[in-house]
């Protein structure tokens, strides 16, 4: 069965720091595919960055990157240069090779000013 | 296309009636999810779709909840004799299957309120 945990309910980080947020996964399929989508407090769901389990090189979109280790099966969520619009929720989810597509418990992020 | 849109957004019913909850999905996306997501959890996986195939439901829910797509497109999701317990956040999504980044997209999602 395939299941996705996220040990950090909340953080705190100093804005202008970089954070990071932990994702580990388990799941037999061999082919798979990583994704972390951030919750604001107005409740839309926004998809942030993808990491197929082929992909040679980490994904990075802007100021996100996706530390992946595929032998360690995690999927780490770094942020650099955090900025106050950053708080919010932050859901790692897998894909798995039948398309079906689970989430974590999620990790609440506040940014200090 | 205007996105994954979901209908009604707020729905306040008593305990025992039946809902049913609208999604339409991106037009081209032949796949549709439906989670449920409570106060500061992670949505909650219930059931998707192929085009008009339900491929899997959750074995967390229990027959009250039923969910169709009947030609492809829209789907529905009714939960029959709500109890308080069912209050939640009830959010759709759609990708493409065969995407290079098969994201989900989602709606803003329904809110239910068993009183």
């Amino acid at each position: 069965a395939q299941k996705i945990t996220q040990t950090q309910p909340g953080m705190f980080v100093q804005e202008k720091e970089a954070v990071t947020l932990d994702c580990t996964y388990d799941t037999s399929d061999p082919s798979y595919g990583l994704f972390w989508y951030k919750q604001p407090s107005s409740g839309e769901m926004i998809f942030l960055i993808y990491q197929g389990s082929y992909d040679q090189q980490n994904a990075t979109e802007g100021r996100y990157s996706l530390n992946f280790q595929k032998a360690r099966k995690s999927a780490n969520l770094v942020i650099s240069a955090s900025q106050l619009g950053d708080s919010a929720m932050y859901f790692c989810a897998m894909r798995g090779e039948d398309d079906k597509i689970i989430f974590g418990k999620g990790t609440r992020l506040h940014i200090l000013p | 296309d205007t996105g994954v849109s979901q209908n009604p957004r707020h729905k306040i019913t008593k305990r025992g009636q039946n809902v049913t909850f609208r999604c339409d999905p991106i037009s081209e996306h032949n796949r549709l999810y439906w989670y449920r997501q409570t106060l500061g959890q992670g949505p909650e996986f219930l059931t998707y779709f192929q085009n008009e195939a339900q491929l899997e439901k959750s074995r967390l829910l229990s027959d009250r909840f039923s969910a169709e797509r009947p030609k492809g497109s829209f789907s529905t999701l009714e939960i029959q004799r709500t109890e308080q317990g069912d209050s939640a956040m009830y959010l759709c999504a759609s990708s493409q299957q065969d995407s290079p980044i098969p994201e989900a997209f989602f709606g803003q999602g329904t809110r239910l309120t068993v009183v």
